[in-house]
């Protein structure tokens, strides 16, 4: 039961375009979601996220957008920039009593200079 | 600031043998969790800590499989005896506070091959 789904594996965008990561989830009890960027031989670090009451959160080059009806959010990054390459996971969390993070199967971003 | 640290790097054993990996949260956290990372199932949460109690265990795959958190700040996952389907790599992550909401501070990882 793939609770958040990430349906491309990978993604080639040329430097200085925009970068748009997808994510569908099917649990209506996420109450946040988040993205994680992955480098290889390193462990996942935070990079953004996203209330479930929102629409969409910014921080400087990153933004995410939420549509709960759709069940969807999407990663943009703009400018893309060589360094961004990486695996993108997107996760949803639920502070209820599980207080769990599940995670997306991960898309790799390839920005080409 | 020293980050979750884990240990081994890189292990690699025969089937049948334990294994035991290992993982020092950041000071002052008091969640800790074990997550596990294939190609076929992607990051999976195995078992999580609170305040070095186990919370919840439903992750974890089999009786071969066990974690302790004998203090706050060192925790063990141990698989005997491991087989094949046990290489992947074991993350270690920790986070502070009740109100958290999913941000998790990760280690490097520990791979596993087991032969």
């Amino acid at each position: 039961d793939q609770q958040v789904k990430q349906n491309s594996p990978s993604l080639s965008v040329q430097e200085g375009r925009i970068s748009i990561l997808n994510c569908d989830y099917t649990n209506s009890m996420f109450d946040y979601f988040l993205w994680y960027k992955k480098y290889p031989a390193e462990g996942p670090t935070f990079l953004i996220s996203i209330s479930s009451i929102k629409d969409k959160n910014e921080d400087g080059r990153f933004t995410v957008f939420l549509n709960k009806s759709a069940k969807h959010l999407s990663l943009h990054i703009v400018p893309s920039q060589p360094g961004d390459s990486a695996v993108y996971f997107c996760s949803g969390f639920s502070s209820g009593s599980a207080r769990q993070l599940t995670f997306g199967s991960g898309t790799q971003l390839t920005v080409l200079p | 600031d020293a980050g979750v640290i884990q240990s081994p790097r890189h292990e690699v054993t025969e089937m049948g043998q334990e294994v035991t990996l290992r993982c020092k949260p950041i000071s002052g956290h008091d969640y800790l969790f074990w997550y596990r990372q294939t190609m076929m199932r992607g990051l999976e949460l195995l078992i999580y800590f609170n305040n070095n109690v186990p919370i919840d265990d439903s992750g974890m795959p089999e009786d071969r499989f066990s974690a302790k958190m004998p203090n706050a700040s060192f925790s063990t996952l141990k698989i005997q005896p491991s087989e094949p389907r046990d290489s992947a790599v074991y993350f270690c992550a920790s986070t502070k506070g009740q109100g958290h909401t999913g941000e998790l501070f990760f280690g490097e990882g520990s791979r596993l091959t087991v032969l």
